[in-house]
């Protein structure tokens, strides 16, 4: 069971704007730390997609955008594409566990 | 450019010590900021955070897992190695070295290796 709770998954058809959350407690989103996102294609190591909630990595796509509210984070992938089926992680810190924490992990497909 | 790569057994046997190694280039482990981390993978499962070095030589471990680990670093050569004991078939995962970018707290993983999956198994 992750600290982090993602819903398993998503979907969409192209062009179409998808969500995925990841939902944490007081002692990591909602102590404000930073989230982070990872993207990770089939077969494929992760890849950084946003960082500290909402800034994008130089040759990110501004389709990915990213929000955090109390204890809550969100991905919008706006304008959904063939390639960005993958499976997309948010990672954080808590306070509680003195250390990193992931989500379980989100399936993302295009319909 | 910065990469990383893993290197390090495939099959290890259940009570065996694991050993990875993490060669990387691009950046170096004596400047200021940087830290390399350690992350597993079970098959088809989530990400998992082990260890991770800065450095300053600071080291930090899974809670639940940090009987078992161990991170050094060899700057001369590059290299940041884990050791893992009394590995069981239950830590069968793909293993990824990461280095840690200083550009948020806490610190996001922005190169990663290729990963190396091993497994466990008699």
């Amino acid at each position: 069971q992750s600290v982090l709770t993602q819903p398993p998954s998503v979907s969409g058809a192209p062009g179409q704007r998808v969500t995925v959350s990841c939902t944490g407690s007081s002692s990591n989103i909602g102590a404000d730390y930073d989230v982070h996102w990872y993207q990770q294609l089939p077969g494929g190591a992760p890849k950084l997609l946003l960082f500290a909630d909402s800034h994008r990595p130089s040759g990110v796509p501004d389709r990915f955008s990213g929000s955090k509210s109390g204890t809550s984070a969100s991905l919008v992938i706006a304008g959904l594409q063939a390639e960005d089926e993958a499976d997309y992680y948010c990672q954080s810190y808590d306070s509680s566990l003195s250390g990193v924490v992931f989500g379980g992990g989100t399936k993302v497909t295009v319909l | 450019q910065i990469t990383l790569k893993e290197s390090g057994p495939t099959l290890v046997k259940p009570t065996q010590t694991l050993t990875l190694t993490c060669t990387f280039s691009g950046f170096s482990l004596i400047k200021s900021g940087v830290g390399v981390v350690w992350i597993r993978q079970p098959p088809g499962k989530a990400l998992e955070w082990l260890a991770f070095i800065y450095w300053g030589d600071n080291k930090h471990y899974s809670p639940s897992l940090k009987n078992r680990l161990s991170i050094t670093k060899d700057t001369s050569k590059n290299q940041v190695v884990l050791t893992m004991t009394n590995m069981d078939p239950a830590d069968t995962a793909t293993y990824y070295c990461a280095h840690q970018s200083d550009i948020a707290e806490p610190h996001p993983f922005d190169y990663w290796g290729q990963g190396l999956l091993v497994t466990v198994s008699s």
